[in-house]
């Protein structure tokens, strides 16, 4: 496989249940990030990790919680989510923050 | 609060025709832009990079940037349909090396046959 993948690529969930988004890049890169797009709206950022730290955490709450193992893996673990949330959630990776971000296909999340 | 403007289109040229499409943002600090293309249900494909002033050519498409004027736009010569899409800008925070992308809410391009 190559460049940034996803799982799953849509899912639906109620508000009390816990699951997880999957992010894995191939590019070698070292920085991952996480994005909400919702309609209507410009393009989020959420976090940024480089070499497996977090460096940004965009005021994100706390239902939100991220995870990176490794360089080439990025989860978004998920709970107690609103209605509001609900939204295209996509990860990217970069060599550095400062290069161009490469964006995986996205999982589209529903909350119930 | 930092900010990347885009008019949101949809803008609409002929086939064959050049398409213009034009950011703005706020924040002085920034050196890095971006733009990606993203057809309708799909993940944003970046097209372009900048990070100096003037035009930079790769292939079809152009990009401008000025930094005193706080403005970068992107050119679409011999527009085909294929490019029909939305087009976003994204300036990185000049606050800091975070990575930090800011995007505007992206302009609806429509190429008709």
């Amino acid at each position: 496989e190559t460049g940034v993948t996803q799982t799953p690529r849509h899912l639906v969930m109620g508000m009390t249940n816990k699951k997880s988004l999957k992010c894995e890049q191939h590019l070698g890169h070292n920085a991952m990030y996480w994005y909400k797009q919702s309609a209507k709206k410009p393009l989020e950022l959420m976090f940024v990790y480089n070499f497996k730290e977090q460096t940004e955490n965009n005021s994100v709450p706390s239902r939100f919680s991220p995870e990176c193992p490794n360089s080439s893996h990025l989860f978004l673990h998920l709970h107690t989510l609103q209605p509001e949330d609900s939204a295209l959630y996509l990860c990217a990776s970069s060599q550095d923050p400062n290069q161009p971000q490469h964006f995986g296909d996205g999982t589209r999340l529903s909350i119930l | 609060q930092k900010e990347v403007e885009q008019n949101s289109g949809p803008l609409s040229v002929p086939e064959g025709a050049i398409a213009s499409l034009n950011c703005t943002y706020s924040d002085r600090g920034s050196q890095s832009f971006f733009w990606y293309r993203q057809y309708s249900g799909k993940s944003p494909e970046l097209i372009m990079s900048i990070y100096s002033n003037g035009d930079k050519e790769d292939g079809r498409f152009t990009a401008q940037l000025n930094k005193a004027s706080q403005y970068v736009s992107l050119l679409i010569r011999d527009s085909q349909p294929s490019d029909s899409a939305t087009y976003l800008c994204a300036v990185n925070d000049g606050s800091g090396n975070t990575g930090k992308l800011i995007f505007g809410q992206g302009t609806t391009l429509q190429v008709k046959p």
